[in-house]
């Protein structure tokens, strides 16, 4: 089946540092999904990307998607505490597949 | 609109023992899927459901597992028989349509002792 693959499987930044997470997949996407999972929450939608290329900012999260279609990317400016959780890629083939998560810690 | 209920929260059996997980999705969600998550670990599909209808059951295990979304009522993952290894969070998602927006609930927490 489909599946994708997320790097890095954990990051750990000092509070203010730029964080990045990469989702890539080995066949072109329809759109790809980014969700948030606090530790002990559950899986929040952060945000949907849909054409090749496409850059959508929420505050100090930039969401980007290849322009192939095949890859997504995550970054946050200036880490904050608050930040701190899992960040999952999740794409649609037969059904939703979630990536593995990258897992970040923000140290005051 | 209330969000994607699910209980219980916290759910505590024994090996040999019946888990029933609950899941009542968003209002005007008629699309129900239900993952597995362990401990420091990703999110497992198991199974997705419409309205009276299994759709896809390719993530659930052959055995002992069953879910169903009746026409009236919340959707139910059933696990007969619990083994340690069941031991989890379940979490279920609804949507208006295919390939949208998940909306996820805050999970049952399966401990099997």
């Amino acid at each position: 089946g489909q599946q994708v693959m997320q790097i890095p499987q954990y990051q750990h930044v000092q509070e203010g540092e730029d964080f990045t997470t990469y989702c890539n997949s080995s066949t072109t996407l329809s759109n790809i999904q980014w969700y948030k999972q606090r530790p002990g929450g559950h899986p929040v939608f952060l945000i949907q990307l849909v054409k090749s290329g496409e850059v959508k900012k929420q505050k100090r999260l930039t969401f980007q998607f290849g322009e192939a279609k095949k890859n997504s990317s995550l970054h946050i400016t200036a880490t904050q505490t608050t930040d701190v959780g899992t960040y999952f890629c999740a794409i649609y083939g037969q059904n939703f597949v979630f990536g593995p998560g990258t897992r970040l810690s923000v140290l005051p | 609109n209330a969000g994607v209920m699910q209980n219980p929260r916290h759910l505590v059996r024994r090996r040999g023992q019946e888990a029933r997980l609950r899941c009542s999705p968003m209002k005007g969600h008629s699309h129900v899927y239900w993952y597995r998550q362990l401990p420091e670990e990703g999110l497992k599909f198991m199974v997705y459901l419409q309205k009276e209808n299994i759709i896809d059951e390719s993530g659930m295990p052959k055995e002992r597992f069953s879910a169903e979304f009746p026409k009236e009522g919340p959707s139910i993952l059933r696990i007969q028989q619990v083994v340690r290894g069941d031991s989890a969070a379940y979490f279920c998602a609804s949507s208006p349509n295919r390939q949208e927006t998940q909306y996820f609930g805050p999970g049952t927490r399966l401990l099997v002792l």
